[in-house]
């Protein structure tokens, strides 16, 4: 059963216009939430976290937004360049209950079009 | 501060064959995750250490088994290897102290069973 799920696995967007990568779960525990990003050959690197007492976390170009009543997060970028493009991850993490288990999303490649 | 580093980088083993991952977390992190990326599955969870005690564990075989050290290095061993254990093995590591944690991954061993 698939906590974290990005139904997204491809995104192409031009460069200049925004991103929108979108994350769903269903585990109502999970309070902690992050962004990867990942280039080929290389670990993920971690982009940007939200908790659950937010709804909103900005981080220059990069924007996370939190719905927990729909469960559903996702990371925004504006603009985008071509040196987004990546596999992104999102992450969850129920973090009430004092355990540090990270539960990923299968990635969304995204492709940024110069 | 250097990241996460993991060796080997690149690994090819046969089938039956048992193997030995490692991993040197950030200095001052105590806790070290591991994780198994595969295509088209994300990165899914296999254990975490924290002060050299397994503190959660994913849903792999006991063929997937790990320790920490008291310097916080990890080692993770998969024992009879078998052709679907090729994957890329990540390691994060996080500090593990206070409410939110963010984990730092390494760049992966490429596992590779013929």
């Amino acid at each position: 059963d698939q906590q974290v799920k990005q139904n997204s696995p491809s995104l192409s967007v031009q460069e200049g216009r925004i991103s929108i990568l979108n994350c769903d779960y269903t585990n109502s525990m999970f309070d902690y939430f992050l962004w990867y990003k990942k280039y080929p050959a290389e670990g993920p690197t971690f982009l940007i976290s939200i908790s659950s007492i937010k709804d909103k976390n900005e981080d220059g170009r990069f924007t996370v937004f939190l719905n927990k009543s729909a469960k559903h997060l996702s990371l925004h970028i504006v603009p985008s360049q071509p040196g987004d493009s990546a596999v992104y991850f999102c992450a969850a993490s129920p973090k009430s209950s004092g355990t540090y288990k990270y539960i990923f999303g299968t990635g969304t490649r995204l492709k940024v079009l110069a | 501060k250097a990241g996460v580093t993991q060796t080997p980088r690149y690994l090819i083993k046969t089938r039956g064959q048992q193997v030995t991952l490692s991993c040197s977390p950030i200095s001052g992190h105590r806790s070290v995750s591991w994780y198994q990326q595969t295509p088209g599955q994300g990165l899914q969870f296999l254990f975490e250490y924290f002060s050299e005690t397994q503190r959660n564990k994913g849903n792999f075989p006991g063929r997937f088994s790990g320790r920490q050290f008291s310097n916080s290095r990890s080692e993770m061993n998969v024992s009879t290897l078998e052709l679907g254990d090729s994957a890329l093995y990540l390691c994060a590591s996080s500090t593990a102290s206070g409410t939110f944690d963010t984990q730092y991954f390494g760049p992966g061993t490429r596992l590779t069973v013929l």
